[in-house]
C-alpha cells in the first residue's frame, strides 16, 4: 500500500513554544489530508481536513489559530501547534487520500507523541 | 452524513478464542466500509475493506461482510493470537464534499496467552 510518513514520531517541548509536525505522502499525491488527535484509550478525533492549495476545514471546537494547518503541496501537510500548553499533549495522527470520494481508502502516518512540559 | 456505531470494549480473550466486534452503519448510498487496526504506539493501518453489498473483506484471518439488510460490517476472527492485541476501528468514508473520514470509538482487544 501507499506510504505516509509523519515526523517527528516523538517531541517534547516547553510550554509556550510552537511545534511543527510534518506529514508526507511518499509515493502518491494526496489531494486530501486529515489531522487527528487521540487521547489515551480514546478514539480518533478529527481535527481538520485539508485540501492542497486551499484553507483547511476545521471541526467544531478546534481552534484554528492554535492548530495551524498548511497543505502547500500534494505531498506535504504540516500541523503547527502554536503556544503549546500541557493540555495539548496528545498523540497526533495524519492521514492522506489520493483521491476524493466515498470509496477511497486512507493511509495513515505513524503518529506523533507530543508532550508539553 | 455517514456514521458508524461500534461495539464498545475493551474485549479480553484467551488465545485461540473466537472474536466478533460489531459495527453498524448509516450511510447515504453504499459507500465502501473499512476496518482499521492500531497497534500500540503506532498509527492506523487498513485491515480490510469491502466496496459493495455482500462483499467479504478478509486479511490476516480477519473477515467482515458488508450486509446492507442489517447495515452491518462485523469483524470476526476464528482464532485470535496474542499479536492481535490492538485497537480496532470501523469506518465508512465521510459524506461531505471533502470526503472526511470519521471513526467510531474503537474497540480495544487484549488477547492473553
Amino acid at each position: 500500500g501507499a506510504v505516509v510518513s509523519q515526523h517527528p514520531s516523538r517531541v517534547i517541548c516547553k510550554s509556550g513554544t510552537s511545534v511543527k509536525i510534518e506529514c508526507r505522502s511518499l509515493d502518491f499525491q494526496a489531494t486530501t489530508m486529515f489531522w487527528y488527535r487521540q487521547f489515551p484509550k480514546k478514539s480518533l478525533m478529527l481535527m481538520a481536513t485539508s485540501n492542497e492549495g486551499s484553507k483547511a476545514t476545521y471541526e467544531q471546537g478546534v481552534e484554528k489559530d492554535k492548530f495551524l494547518i498548511n497543505h502547500a503541496s500534494l505531498t506535504l501537510s504540516t500541523l503547527t501547534v502554536t503556544s503549546a500548553h500541557p493540555e495539548d499533549s496528545s498523540f497526533y495522527i495524519c492521514s492522506a487520500r489520493e483521491k476524493t470520494g466515498m470509496n477511497t481508502e486512507a493511509f495513515f502516518g505513524q503518529g506523533t507523541r507530543l508532550t508539553v512540559v | 452524513g455517514n456514521s458508524v456505531t461500534q461495539m464498545e470494549g475493551p474485549v479480553t480473550l484467551s488465545e485461540e478464542a473466537f472474536l466478533t466486534i460489531n459495527c453498524t452503519y448509516t450511510a447515504t448510498g453504499y459507500p465502501s466500509l473499512f476496518w482499521y487496526v492500531q497497534y500500540p504506539g503506532e498509527g492506523l493501518q487498513l485491515l480490510l475493506k469491502a466496496t459493495k453489498a455482500d462483499d467479504k473483506g478478509s486479511n490476516k484471518g480477519f473477515e467482515a461482510t458488508y450486509r446492507k439488510e442489517t447495515t452491518s460490517f462485523h469483524l470476526e476472527k476464528g482464532s485470535v493470537q496474542v499479536s492481535d492485541s490492538a485497537v480496532y476501528f470501523c469506518a465508512p468514508p465521510g459524506g461531505t464534499s471533502y470526503g472526511k473520514l470519521t471513526f467510531g470509538q474503537g474497540t480495544i482487544l487484549t488477547v492473553h496467552p
